[in-house]
């Protein structure tokens, strides 16, 4: 089945530490999403690459970076992350304008 | 600024039909999307609405009116599990599928 892959569901890192989170995708959409998700709150937005083009939110912390390699695989890299960094990030895919398609989601600790 | 406003919590019995409100004041518009997200799960999609008036699918329809800011999700024959957080969703940013979500009502259904 087509879908939208997190790996993996479950991170814990320690302050500081590097931590990357990836995203592959079978649907072929042309556009990936990260979206940070704290306890009880609204999905937010990080960035979004549309084919190769980033785009970053102008609210998204220096520490937040992405890759995407090709069209099926998208990274989230957290450079440093602090206690305030844990939360789901999900990462969720669509063609131009259409509904988005989520993944899993991985759930990162911060210790 | 962007705003999206529904109710944080709502209660309904088994059986019965509940209808969870959003409205909502963007910078842009490209569609209203209704998410549904069963606790630590990802979002999932429900339905779209771009133009005035009610669409339906199966238990579930949803309603918009561009001119008021206003849509609503309705949901018959409630089942327990259609326990979950429901969120509205406000498409912007062009072809780009942007969107900017509220942060949820929590519908709990009751035996």
């Amino acid at each position: 089945d087509a879908m939208v892959i997190q790996n993996p569901r479950y991170q814990v890192t320690q302050f500081g530490k590097p931590v990357t989170l990836s995203c592959s995708q079978t649907l072929n959409h042309n556009v990936m999403y990260w979206y940070q998700q704290k306890s009880s709150q609204a999905p937010k937005l990080l960035f979004h690459y549309y084919d190769k083009d980033f785009n970053n939110e102008a609210d998204t912390p220096d520490n937040f970076q992405s890759r995407r390699p090709n069209t099926s695989f998208c990274f989230l890299d957290i450079r440093s992350p602090g206690l305030g960094d844990a939360a789901m990030y999900l990462c969720a895919t669509s063609t131009t304008g259409h509904e988005q398609f989520f993944g899993p989601g991985t759930r990162l600790t911060v210790l | 600024g962007q705003n999206i406003d529904q109710p944080t919590e709502m209660t309904a019995t088994e059986g019965a039909i509940v209808q969870i409100n959003c409205t909502y004041q963007t910078s842009g518009f490209n569609g209203l999307f209704w998410y549904q997200q069963h606790a630590g799960e990802a979002p999932t999609f429900l339905s779209y609405n771009v133009l005035d008036g009610l669409e339906e699918k199966g238990r579930f329809s949803s309603f918009l009116s561009r001119s008021k800011g206003y849509s609503y999700l309705l949901l018959k024959e409630l089942q327990m599990k259609d326990s979950a957080s429901y969120l509205c969703a406000v498409g912007y940013g062009g072809s780009q599928g942007n969107l900017i979500f509220g942060k949820g009502t929590k519908l709990s259904v009751k035996p």
